[in-house]
């Protein structure tokens, strides 16, 4: 158990839909990291907050956002679903910038 | 920005079978060197990391790795591999900068055959 919890485990939905996956850290880590992971695309980095605030950005859509509340927990929020954003969501969190990840056990999202 | 490349997409090792798998990183600076290991469905698991001192760093289930500047490599080794070790395997790097400071490399897959 790595410590970082993410809800929910699973999630279906159809398209054009929204929808919001949450993240708890670690206790005492201040950052926390979202990726995205299909069968075509690998891992992918989305964002990274530190200590609420946004701290990097990789290829997230415009569809997609991010935020990391004052309790340090973090919401992904996906809207107007496509087919192709099926996929594991995974997030992680760490003490500090460029230290280890730990990732928690993912939400597998599939859109229908 | 630093980058990670895993030569080698797919690997199969026979079990009891000595293992190495490659990674090499590109960044300016001594970076954060990690191995993460996933299997199917699940999270990543960290393995080991190296951020500075003995090259050579052991890790969870037997693992060890060393890092070796001249080469800008941090290959991942396991003298003796068990069938309980089929998985994916994610080098990735890290550094003390804004923007994006923490690079996966796109990973290898060990299969392990009985």
């Amino acid at each position: 158990d790595s410590g970082v919890t993410q809800t929910p485990k699973h999630l279906i939905t159809a398209t054009g839909q929204r929808v919001t996956l949450r993240c708890s850290p670690r206790s005492g880590d201040l950052s926390v990291y979202w990726y995205q992971q299909s069968l075509d695309q690998g891992l992918q980095f989305l964002i990274q907050y530190y200590n609420g605030e946004e701290r990097a950005k990789g290829n997230i859509l415009e569809r997609f956002s991010a935020q990391q509340f004052p309790d340090l927990h973090s919401e992904l929020n996906l809207s107007s679903l496509e087919l192709g954003d099926s996929a594991l969501y995974f997030c992680a969190s760490s003490v500090d910038s460029g230290k280890e990840q730990y990732f928690g056990p993912g939400t597998r999202l599939t859109v229908t | 920005a630093q980058s990670v490349t895993q030569p080698d997409i797919h690997i199969t090792v026979s079990e009891g079978a000595s293992l190495e798998l490659r990674c090499n990183y590109s960044y300016g600076a001594t970076p954060y060197l990690f191995w993460y290991v996933q299997s199917p469905g699940q999270g990543l698991q960290l393995l080991l990391k190296y951020f500075s001192g003995d090259t050579l760093v052991q890790g969870i289930k037997g693992f060890e790795a060393e890092f070796k500047r001249s080469q800008s490599s941090f290959n991942l080794r396991k003298p003796s591999v068990h069938w309980s070790d089929a998985a994916e395997y994610f080098c990735a790097v890290g550094a003390r900068n804004y923007g994006q400071n923490f690079v996966f490399g796109p990973g290898t897959r060990l299969s392990v055959l009985p």
